[in-house]
């Protein structure tokens, strides 16, 4: 079982509507978790960090964390073609400075 | 938030050749650097993980003495491929970690082995 899960995509919604990342993990002592954006050929740049159960909003982008499911969503509210590319899920462990990433899911917004 | 950066952008390279990368913290002092290789359309593979005056620690199936690491200082971290092959080709990245923030990117490398 892959550490950290996601549908590789591609996930293509129509611009203004949301769209919905999944991501799930396997290490229950995961603590730190974050949705990583990165447009072909560039770096990966961090869109959200959250850490407890729960909802945090940060404009257009909500992250959504449910450790009992090991489940960690991101959702994107009014999709801009600009959001158009790769969305990478990080998990850290307590104790450790390594992010394990998933493969990404590719998300693709409809003008 | 924190500026990472990494140079060379791009590098192409004869096969044999060595080729060194650097990531460097501008505005903060990076305890702890990370070193991931992306392969097109896979994720972050973290390659190592160094701190500042220490020796790096690599990931299960990386070689050392390839992929050589230095940290010498709180604000430079190198990557050296060594006797790089047409295999090595890839997207290099570093990351840099201090204080309680979370880890920043650098901008990424691309080898290209020829």
């Amino acid at each position: 079982q892959k550490e950290v899960e996601q549908n590789s995509g591609p996930l293509s919604v129509p611009e203004g509507a949301i769209a919905s990342l999944n991501c799930t993990y396997s290490d229950r002592g995961s603590q730190s978790f974050f949705w990583y954006r990165q447009y072909s050929g560039k770096s990966p740049e961090l869109i959200m960090s959250i850490y407890s159960n729960g909802d945090k909003e940060d404009g257009r982008f909500t992250a959504q964390l449910n450790k009992a499911s090991q489940y960690v969503s991101l959702l994107i509210r009014d999709s801009q073609p600009s959001d158009s590319a790769t969305y990478l899920c990080a998990v850290k462990t307590s104790g450790t400075y390594k992010y394990i990433f998933g493969t990404g899911t590719r998300l693709k917004v409809l003008a | 938030g924190a500026v990472v950066s990494q140079h060379p952008s791009r590098v192409i390279c004869k096969s044999g050749t060595s080729v060194k990368i650097e990531c460097r913290s501008l505005d903060f002092q990076a305890t702890t650097m990370f070193w991931y290789r992306q392969f097109p359309k896979q994720s972050l593979m973290l390659m190592a993980t160094s701190n500042e005056g220490s020796k790096a620690t690599y990931e299960q199936g990386v070689e050392k003495d390839k992929f050589l690491i230095n940290h010498a200082s709180l604000t430079l971290s190198t990557l050296t491929v060594t006797s790089a092959h047409p295999e090595d080709s890839s997207f290099y990245i570093c990351s840099a970690k201090g204080g309680d923030h979370e880890a920043f990117f650098g901008q990424g490398t691309r080898l290209t082995v020829v």
